[in-house]
């Protein structure tokens, strides 16, 4: 069965920092891999989308994400944090099938 | 285009009570979903519909019902509801079409049951 991975429910960075957030899929088939964003009092908002082309796929507000399959990991990055970047990440994997699993969540908090 | 929109934004029930939420979307697209939101806990898929007149069972469908008779709307039913479907409910559609089942996502109604 697919499933996905986020480590860390809360992670902390300093305004300026590299942002690192990981997601780990299990998925017997390629699979197509998203994250999106939820900032305060807000539906989902799709960051970025890895559907086996690139490998390093770029996404909105300078995020990017790497798909690696020998780790079956998505991770999620940006250079240097800003403070309007404190929301809510959703990692998900669709199995490309006509439902997505969705992680639990990681909130990013950052840090002036 | 508006997009996914949800009504209302807002809801207080007493327990027992039933109401439906509202989905409706102007993109065409021939999935829907109901999600809800619980902290710690992600999204969780509640039912879902891949067209017009057909809807599927979730993650979490107990307690709730589901119909969509019109290709553009999907409501979602508590008949008798309770403290524990205190929540925040999403609708969502995808058009398969597209080739990668991305979903996009209505802003959401936050339900509380006392």
């Amino acid at each position: 069965a697919q499933s996905v991975t986020q480590l860390g429910s809360h992670v902390s960075v300093s305004e300026g920092a590299l942002v690192l957030l990981r997601c780990n899929y299990s998925s017997s088939v390629p699979p197509y891999l998203f994250w999106y964003v939820q900032y305060p009092n807000q539906g989902l908002q799709l960051l970025l989308k890895y559907t086996s082309a690139a490998t390093l796929v770029k996404g909105i507000n300078g995020f990017e994400a790497e798909f690696k399959k020998s780790e079956t990991s998505f991770h999620l990055t940006k250079p240097s944090a800003h403070m309007s970047d404190a929301a809510e990440y959703f990692c998900a994997v669709s199995l490309r099938d006509d439902k997505i699993i969705f992680g639990k969540g990681t909130r990013l908090h950052i840090l002036p | 285009n508006a997009g996914v929109t949800q009504t209302p934004k807002f809801r207080v029930l007493k327990t027992g009570q039933s109401m439906t939420l509202l989905c409706a979307q102007d993109m065409n697209h021939e999935y829907m979903y109901w999600y809800r939101q619980d902290p710690g806990m992600g999204l969780r898929l509640i039912h879902y519909s891949v067209g017009e007149g057909t809807t599927a069972k979730g993650e979490v469908p107990d307690g709730y019902n589901v119909s969509r008779l019109k290709k553009q709307n999907f409501l979602l039913g508590l008949e008798s509801a309770a403290p524990s479907q205190t929540s925040v409910y999403f609708c969502a559609s995808s058009y398969p079409g597209l080739g990668d089942y991305e979903q996009f996502f209505g802003p959401g109604t936050r339900l509380t049951v006392l």
